[in-house]
């Protein structure tokens, strides 16, 4: 699988966009980009994923550069519930969509 | 079920005890992943099956872990004679083929004493 590299935290003011980066600078032209997060004590949850078109949706917006080999997820308007660890996956889903989960980013919302 | 559910929510074993972990997909996931996650830790992926194929266990941490799936839905972990550093948190996700997202459950505690 192709390797994520991010920050490994980051801050965030309340109510304005925050820009979790994400490097995967290996990916395959079948592999899709996918962000979860993790909120304390709670499972993993999906966000958003995308191949190489940006895409939105009511929680976040991900921006793929042309050459896929990284990635933006916007969060356009923060909360102090989007305090979480950010995990940004690269996987193919026609060999088996193995999610594989690096450090993330631990974002911490301010108010 | 409305999601993916785990059984028990928190475990206390005693060290040297077998361990079984429960877990109930989404009806109709053909996939079910398998994942730890230790004290301020990100997820150790253990064991993924995918409709019929064979599991990829190529996580699985030794052989004291095991795990199988009964006619591809309900999935049951096993550790065998438990250590103290199996004390974790386990995670099951399940997901439909293709391009789609993973449900994660809320995970079971394990500690063992």
């Amino acid at each position: 699988d192709a390797k994520t590299t991010q920050p490994t935290s980051m801050d965030c003011a309340e109510g304005r966009a925050a820009n979790l980066p994400c490097n995967h600078s290996t990916i395959s032209g079948n592999e899709y980009v996918y962000w979860y997060r993790q909120i304390h004590s709670q499972g993993p949850q999906y966000i958003i994923h995308g191949l190489k078109n940006n895409e939105t949706n009511e929680m976040a917006s991900l921006i793929i550069t042309e050459d896929r080999k990284s990635s933006t997820l916007i969060l356009p308007h923060a909360t102090l519930r989007d305090t979480a660890v950010y995990y940004c996956i690269v996987s193919d889903p026609a060999a088996g969509n193995k999610l594989t989960f690096g450090g993330g980013t631990r974002v911490l919302v301010k108010p | 079920g409305a999601g993916v559910s785990q059984s028990p929510s928190n475990k206390v074993t005693e060290k040297g005890k077998d361990v079984e972990l429960r877990c109930d997909p989404i009806s109709g996931h053909t996939a079910l992943y398998w994942y730890r996650q230790s004290l301020g830790q990100g997820l150790e992926f253990l064991i993924y099956f995918q409709g019929n194929s064979a599991p990829d266990k190529s996580g699985l941490p030794s052989d004291r872990f095991s795990a199988e799936r009964t006619g591809g839905s309900v999935s049951t972990l096993t550790i065998q004679r438990t250590q103290q550093e199996d004390s974790a948190v386990y995670l099951c996700a399940s997901s439909s083929q293709g391009v789609t997202e993973a449900f994660f459950g809320q995970g079971t505690r394990l500690t063992v004493v």
